[in-house]
């Protein structure tokens, strides 16, 4: 299957801070990028999604940047929560199949 | 919005016994459901994708004869781990989305199997 076993990296960060989180895809033919957010034990929850012909996006609190050229997303979290603290995935829909890949992870942790 | 619903959301087996996990779209029709397995501290990994009445398409190392896939309706896609083994041990999750072109997917609750 696709995706690469590694073990997630992790940032911690406090209350308050914002937070940026990096992901770099594999494959430069995708044109639709998601971010997800992982709570123990349960599925993946949406956040923020880029099509590949913008660089950035705003929601709520959140911004996501895309940089084609070196195939490079970074979710962007204003004013970290506590409740915040989860796995955050950067996904592609690869446009054969419109198969959604995941990307490695990151282990977000905010210390009150 | 749309809700997928995944069951069991855990599951312990003796090894050598086949488990099946199923997932729904409650509100909502899945042409197309994707199945994935996580290990801990990990991404999750493509396993293979179901379209409805028609053969599941599976990863490259995904053995399709351990892993048995039906997508017999619009709403139900269940996933048979068959002759199951410790190793075998991890967390499942489904993925639906509603038509071909979409970009919303829906993510199910995930499945805990354990084998023993």
């Amino acid at each position: 299957g696709e995706s690469v076993g590694l073990h997630l990296p992790t940032l911690s960060v406090q209350e308050g801070d914002n937070s940026i989180i990096n992901c770099a895809y594999s494959n430069s033919a995708s044109d639709y990028f998601i971010w997800y957010k992982q709570e123990s034990g349960k599925g993946p929850q949406f956040i923020i999604d880029i099509r590949s012909n913008m660089d950035k996006r705003q929601g709520q609190r959140v911004t996501v940047l895309l940089n084609k050229t070196v195939k490079h997303l970074s979710l962007q979290i204003a004013a970290t929560q506590p409740g915040d603290s989860a796995v955050y995935f950067c996904a592609e829909i690869l446009n054969q199949g419109g198969k959604l890949i995941f990307g490695q992870g990151t282990e977000l942790s905010v210390k009150p | 919005g749309a809700v997928v619903s995944q069951h069991p959301s855990r599951v312990i087996c003796k090894s050598g016994t086949s488990v099946k996990i199923e997932c729904r779209s409650l509100d909502f029709q899945a042409t197309t459901m994707f199945w994935y397995r996580q290990f801990p501290k990990q991404s999750l990994m493509l396993m293979a994708t179901s379209n409805e009445g028609s053969k599941a398409t599976y990863e490259q190392g995904v053995e399709k004869d351990k892993f048995l896939i039906n997508h017999a309706s619009l709403t139900l896609s269940t996933l048979t781990v068959t002759s199951a083994h410790p190793e075998d041990s991890s967390f499942y999750i489904c993925s639906a989305r509603e038509y071909v072109g979409s970009h919303g997917y829906t993510f199910g609750s995930g499945t805990r199997l354990t084998v023993v």
